[in-house]
């Protein structure tokens, strides 16, 4: 089946920008994470998602970062106000919601943010 | 969450058995151990967890000392496609955040 896509899978913009990232998990999966990884590191949360609601923020740098998944489906994450430091890769991950203490997520391929 | 502790790299030859060791000495009685890994320019890969036991699946096996402070992931016959980034992950409840390391670069060669 479709895996966690991500659109778009690369994005170029000028500091100072808008830029909104968009990820659709797999169908049924009440879970969604949102991860970046800048070069050389592994990757590092930033907001987890629990249906609709953020069940878990404490990984956004600072309020320039906002994400939402209105429907408890698709997210997205935007960043206002860009600076050349949000240049990463930002991954998102899906899974089901985990009983017994642990679960599986899946990643997607992630979008390259560059910030010039 | 535990901290995991790995080396940066270490290397194999194709066909061969590799194992990756991770420390994680002050994990907890309710947290498991996960292995990811990210092949280049990938999202990062589930391979395998374990709580106490050992593990086997498709992809690789898990092994856990009886005290719980290390453990050994074992790709029993490494391929060239398995050249990728492994991360050891311990965390507790299953709805909760992956905290990656830097991890450890496994580099299979012909």
């Amino acid at each position: 089946g479709a895996g966690v896509s991500q659109t778009p899978s690369n994005k170029v913009t000028e500091k100072g920008k808008y830029v909104e990232l968009r990820c659709d998990p797999i169908s049924g999966h009440t879970a969604l994470y949102w991860y970046r990884q800048s070069l050389g590191q592994g990757p590092e949360f930033l907001i987890y998602f629990q249906g609709t609601g953020a069940a878990d923020d404490s990984g956004l740098p600072n309020d320039r970062f906002f994400a939402v998944r209105p429907e408890g489906s698709v997210s997205t994450l935007k960043i206002q106000r860009t600076e050349r430091g949000d240049s990463a890769v930002y991954l998102c991950a899906s899974s089901y919601a985990g009983t017994g203490g642990y679960n599986e997520q899946f990643f997607g391929p992630g979008t390259r943010l560059t910030v010039l | 969450d535990a901290k995991t502790t790995q080396p940066p790299s270490m290397d194999c030859a194709e066909g061969r058995a590799a194992n990756l060791p991770c420390n994680h000495s002050t994990i907890s009685g309710n947290e498991y151990v996960y292995w990811y890994r990210q092949i280049h320019s990938q999202g990062p890969q589930y391979i395998i967890h374990g709580l106490k036991n050992n593990e086997t699946n498709e992809m690789a096996s898990l092994i856990i000392t009886e005290d719980r402070k290390s453990s050994t992931l074992i790709l029993p016959h490494a391929t060239l496609r398995d050249t990728a980034v492994y991360y050891c992950i311990v965390k507790s409840g299953a709805n909760s955040k992956l905290t990656f390391g830097k991890g450890i670069t496994l580099s299979v060669r012909p």
